[in-house]
């Protein structure tokens, strides 16, 4: 079954102050590891999609990273416009069509 | 453009009553997914559709969860008979093929039982 971890469950930074988020992932084969972020009250938001281990991308002040068991969101100089939960998901390899698989999230919190 | 809307936004049932929950996904898009969040917790999944066709909804929690598709737009998810525990948020999203393309989420229904 497939499965995805995050870490930390919380976080609570000072504006400016970088840091990572991590997403670990266990399935068969990978066909996409998506982000999103999820204001309260709002449905996810789509950020990136990676597909191969090494791959990067970026938007504004976030960097999503992929190797072959995890994926890294790294937040430069964040701002309070940053806080929110940032979901990452899988779709299963074989049989289970395009269904997301999504991990806990991570609260960001950045303070000013 | 206009992305993916849902309603109501907030519906507050007795235990007992069925309710409908509506999704209208993102013009046209081909794949149709239900979600349900629970507080603090990712979405898990609920149903997929590909067009009208119901192609997955193992994760339909009982047989008092129903979703329907018929003209290959609008969906609506029914819950018959709620109980508390089916208080949570829905979430819609839709993607524009059949494969693993980015989905894009609507704002949710939160439903809760009381």
């Amino acid at each position: 079954e497939d499965q995805v971890t995050q870490s930390p469950e919380a976080l609570r930074l000072q504006e400016g102050e970088s840091s990572s988020l991590n997403c670990s992932y266990t399935v068969s084969g990978l066909r996409g590891l998506f982000w999103y972020r999820q204001d309260p009250g709002k449905g996810p938001e789509f950020l990136f999609t990676l597909y191969s281990a090494g791959e990067e991308k970026e938007k504004e002040r976030l960097k999503a990273t992929l190797t072959k068991k995890e994926s890294f969101l790294h937040i430069t100089a964040p701002k309070p416009e940053d806080s929110a939960t940032y979901l990452c998901a899988v779709p299963p390899w074989t049989g289970g069509g395009n269904k997301l698989t999504f991990g806990t999230g991570t609260q960001l919190k950045v303070e000013l | 453009g206009a992305g993916v809307s849902q309603s109501p936004r907030y519906k507050v049932a007795k235990r007992g009553q069925d309710v409908a929950l509506r999704c209208d996904p993102i013009s046209g898009h081909v794949s149709l997914f239900w979600y349900q969040q629970a507080l603090g917790q990712g979405p898990e999944f609920l149903t997929y559709f590909q067009n009208e066709a119901q192609l997955d909804k193992s994760g339909l929690p009982s047989d008092r969860f129903f979703a329907e598709r018929p003209e290959g737009s609008v969906s609506t998810l029914k819950i018959q008979r709620t109980q508390q525990e089916d208080s949570a948020v829905y979430l819609c999203a839709s993607s524009l093929g059949g494969g693993p393309d980015t989905q894009y989420f609507g704002p949710g229904t939160r439903l809760t039982v009381l």
